[in-house]
């Protein structure tokens, strides 16, 4: 089955410290992937995908399809980009999400 | 935001009951999901529809139906509800899959007692 995976289910660090949120994935062929967030009581909305390679809000994320990685990164976090954070695949009609990772920015 | 709505957004029934959630979207979207959301589970996909009365099972669909009749209405009933189903649940539309956004709807929140 293809699969995103998730391996910290919580992230904490200090504002200002790099951040790094893990998402790996296990598909055979080119795979299509996408990070969405949850700010607290917003509706989840689309952060990034990979195809479009861009930088929204500071937040990078590089596919490695050697590692099967799609790791999302902010070298500075902010207090605002606490969120609840899903990796997202495409897997024909479907999107498959991973478990999330909820990011903790303490001041 | 996106034209979706869910309706209601939260809703308390009891177990053995049947529950039928409403998405209705005004974008004319061809694909439209369900999905729970769980703690440590995140978000996951139980049915989909990819046209007007076309639909498909996703990971968790057991005790889940679905139904599309038009293009605007994809409703999610619960046969007969479980505590198990105690969860926010989430619609998503997009007009394509390929590498196109999904746009969700403010979740609904089901309790069953």
């Amino acid at each position: 089955a293809q699969r995103v995976t998730q391996p910290e289910k919580l992230l904490s660090v200090f504002k200002g410290a790099p951040v790094e949120l893990k998402c790996n994935y296990s598909y055979s062929g080119s795979p299509e992937l996408f990070w969405y967030v949850q700010y607290s009581r917003q509706r989840l909305q689309l952060l990034l995908r990979h195809i479009s390679r861009e930088s929204i809000k500071g937040f990078t994320a590089d596919l490695n399809k050697g590692e099967t990685s799609f790791h999302l990164k902010k070298p500075f976090a902010q207090e605002e980009d606490s969120a609840m954070y899903y990796c997202a695949h495409n897997a024909g009609n479907m999107l498959t999400f991973g478990g999330g990772t909820r990011l903790m920015v303490k001041p | 935001d996106a034209g979706i709505t869910q309706s209601p957004r939260h809703k308390v029934t009891e177990t053995g009951t049947p529950v039928t959630l409403r998405c209705h979207q005004t974008e004319n979207h061809r694909y439209m999901y369900w999905y729970r959301q769980d703690p440590g589970h995140g978000l996951r996909l139980i049915h989909y529809s990819y046209g007007v009365k076309d639909t498909d099972k996703g990971e968790v669909s057991d005790g889940y139906s679905v139904s599309r009749s038009k293009t605007e209405d994809f409703l999610l009933t619960l046969e007969s509800a479980t505590s198990s189903q105690t969860s926010v649940y989430f619609c998503a539309i997009r007009p394509t899959v390929r590498n196109t956004e999904a746009f969700f709807g403010q979740g609904t929140r089901l309790t069953v007692v």
